[in-house]
Order: structure tokens, then sequence, then C-alpha cells
């Protein structure tokens, strides 16, 4: 019963690199996002999906891309690493509709030096 | 909706005894009211939630909430703590308004003293 599952569960990255954080699922919900989370400051919404090939931008979406060309996948992709983006990351999925239980990955804590 | 406020950053209190988090929102329409639990290095899960009907809703744990529409708030209680009750709750909102995105507090962190 794998559920919501994140990788790497720790990276550290240098200023200006690149990498994904992968997400999957295995409920087969249509709804799945992506929040950071930083002392203080609660979640904050990335970007989300409501279907394959659909994607849009939450909260805070600059200096990260998604795409979900499955149901089941969602990775998170940092273009340019920066300090800034030195957080916990967390996927999440969910049925689409008001009201729903979100599911959530165990987090991806990335630093930034 | 267009905000949640969680009252208090910190709660400490002694096991055994009573506690009350408290979570206030601001809607102008119906609402779902979620509050989830977020144990130390983990992802969050869900300790209750609120769609309609019955305004006190009990979920896991021994925790229960209320709705209170009038004063806008959704506090969560539990009548005799645990020392595994050690975590951060965060109160969560949605509604037609944010199209049923959730609206999160900044999350209250539940400290256990023996």
């Amino acid at each position: 019963n794998a559920g919501v599952t994140q990788t790497p569960k720790f990276q550290v990255l240098k200023t200006g690199q690149s990498m994904t954080l992968q997400c999957a699922q295995d409920m087969n919900h249509e709804y799945m996002s992506w929040y950071r989370q930083d002392p203080g400051m609660g979640l904050r919404l990335i970007h989300y999906s409501v279907g394959a090939g659909i994607t849009d931008q939450g909260e805070v979406p600059n200096g990260y891309n998604v795409s979900r060309s499955t149901t089941e996948d969602f990775p998170l992709r940092l273009l340019s690493a920066a300090p800034s983006q030195t957080s916990v990351y967390f996927c999440a999925s969910s049925p689409t509709g008001g009201g729903n239980t979100i599911y959530f990955g165990e987090g991806s804590w990335l630093t930034v030096v | 909706a267009q905000s949640v406020t969680q009252l208090d950053s910190q709660v400490p209190v002694f096991e055994e005894a009573p506690v009350e988090l408290r979570c206030n929102y601001s809607s102008s329409v119906s609402v779902y009211l979620f509050w989830y639990v977020q144990y130390p290095n983990q992802g969050l899960q869900l300790l209750l939630k609120y769609l309609s009907g019955s305004t006190l809703v009990k979920g896991i744990n021994g925790f229960e909430a209320e709705f209170n529409k009038s004063q806008t708030s959704f506090h969560l209680r539990k009548p005799s703590v645990h020392i595994s009750d050690t975590a951060e709750y965060f109160c969560a909102v949605s509604d037609s308004d944010s199209n049923y995105q959730l609206i999160w507090g900044a999350g209250t962190k539940l400290i256990i003293k023996p």
C-alpha cells in the first residue's frame, strides 16, 4: 500500500544546479500537487495538476516547473537552484472535488548551498 | 476562503491535561474544514474533517473539533494528551471561492511536557 512516494528524501545542491524531485501515487487520483514547507509559514502551494496533461501554478511557482504525462507521476523540476529554495517539499494527491482527503508523501529535504 | 488563522504557534501542555488548538477562518460561503497532523520528520495525515451535518466531528487518536459558523472557528480539542501527540497541527479550509483549493494555517506545534 504505497500511497504517495517521493524521491529523493534528502538532497544537497549547489547554487545554479538543476534537479528533479520525483513523485508517484498508486491511488488513481486525478489531483496532484507540490508544496513547500518553511518554518512558521505553513504549507505553500507551488504547482498543481487536475489530471494528465493539465498543470497550473500555485502560490509560489517561480523557479519550479512541473509536468503531468501520466496520472501516476508528477515530477517537480528546479531549474537553477537558489539558497531561497532550501526547504522541505511535499507531494500530495487526492480525488478531485471539494472535501476530499489529501494524501501526502513523506517529504524531500532539499538544501541549496 | 480568504485566510486561515491558527492563533498559537506553540502550545505547551502537561501530559494527561486537556488541550485546545484554535483555528479561525474567513469565508462568506459554505466551507469544508480540515485538521491535519504532522509527526516529526513525516508527511501530513488527516486527523478529521467537517463537510456537513453535525458540527462536532470526531477524528483519530481521541481528537475532536467543533465547527462554529457564527464565530467562523474550527477548534481542535483533546481531553487528555499523551507524549505521542507531540506534533504540528495544521488547520485548512476549502470552499467554492477558492475552487476548493485548500487554504492552510501556519500550524501549531503541540509540546507535551512530562
